[in-house]
């Protein structure tokens, strides 16, 4: 079974540049989550994507936003970067369907640094 | 709105010795608890879960129980080792939610030989 993984594992970027952050579900499942983790900080909810519609949002501007595919893979795309945006973005999969507790497998994490 | 504190770090502690890092909660309803754990370099993984108030949940000697009364989800193992260092999180996800985890502020353990 293969897990959730993440690409690329670490980002450069400028202040007001746009970057693009992809994640693979692991296998069978048909939800992705995404958090954004500062340094020394708990992960915060950005979004939550199922069969390819958001599905509930966490307190970010709408300069984040997302995507998800038919095969259930996911992207985060945030515009306009700022200092602050400079974290750990990690992704997360589960499997979302009726009565079932939506336990969700992280991925290794991408670390976006803004100059 | 929904939240979890943890307690400070960083907890320095000797191998064998007794672990309790305390996690509180403020939540409407039945919220369902869980503590991940996030090795150097790596990404979250589930330690343990419970779904309901007084479930006990455990995994790899570490246990926690879910108290409502006290709005507490403390996690305890008996005797750690040096490769449980890590950084521990308490977290929630409000009943009747879609999956949305919302986190403590995590709490560095640090186990020495």
């Amino acid at each position: 079974e293969t897990g959730v993984t993440q690409s690329p594992t670490h980002l450069i970027k400028t202040r007001g540049q746009q970057v693009t952050l992809r994640c693979s579900s692991q296998s069978g499942h048909n939800t992705v989550s995404w958090y954004q983790q500062a340094l020394g900080q708990g992960p915060q909810f950005i979004f939550q994507y199922y069969r390819e519609e958001e599905n509930g949002r966490g307190n970010f501007p709408p300069r984040f936003s997302g995507l998800q595919f038919p095969n259930y893979s996911s992207e985060l795309n945030v515009n306009a970067l700022e200092l602050d945006d400079s974290a750990l973005y990690l992704c997360a999969s589960s499997f979302s369907g009726r009565g079932l507790l939506n336990e969700q497998f992280f991925g290794p994490g991408t670390r976006l640094t803004v100059l | 709105g929904d939240s979890v504190t943890q307690m400070e770090g960083p907890v320095t502690l000797s191998e064998e010795a007794f672990l309790t890092i305390n996690c509180t909660y403020t939540a409407t309803g039945y919220p369902s608890l869980f503590w991940y754990v996030q090795y150097p370099g790596e990404g979250l993984q589930l330690l343990l879960k419970a779904t309901k108030a007084d479930d006990k949940g455990s995994n790899k000697g570490f246990e926690a129980t879910y108290r409502k009364e006290t709005t507490s989800f403390h996690l305890e193992k008996g005797s750690v080792q040096v490769s449980d260092s890590a950084v521990y999180f308490c977290a929630l996800i409000s009943s009747g939610n879609t999956g949305k985890l919302i986190f403590g502020q995590g709490t560095t353990l640090q186990v020495k030989p």
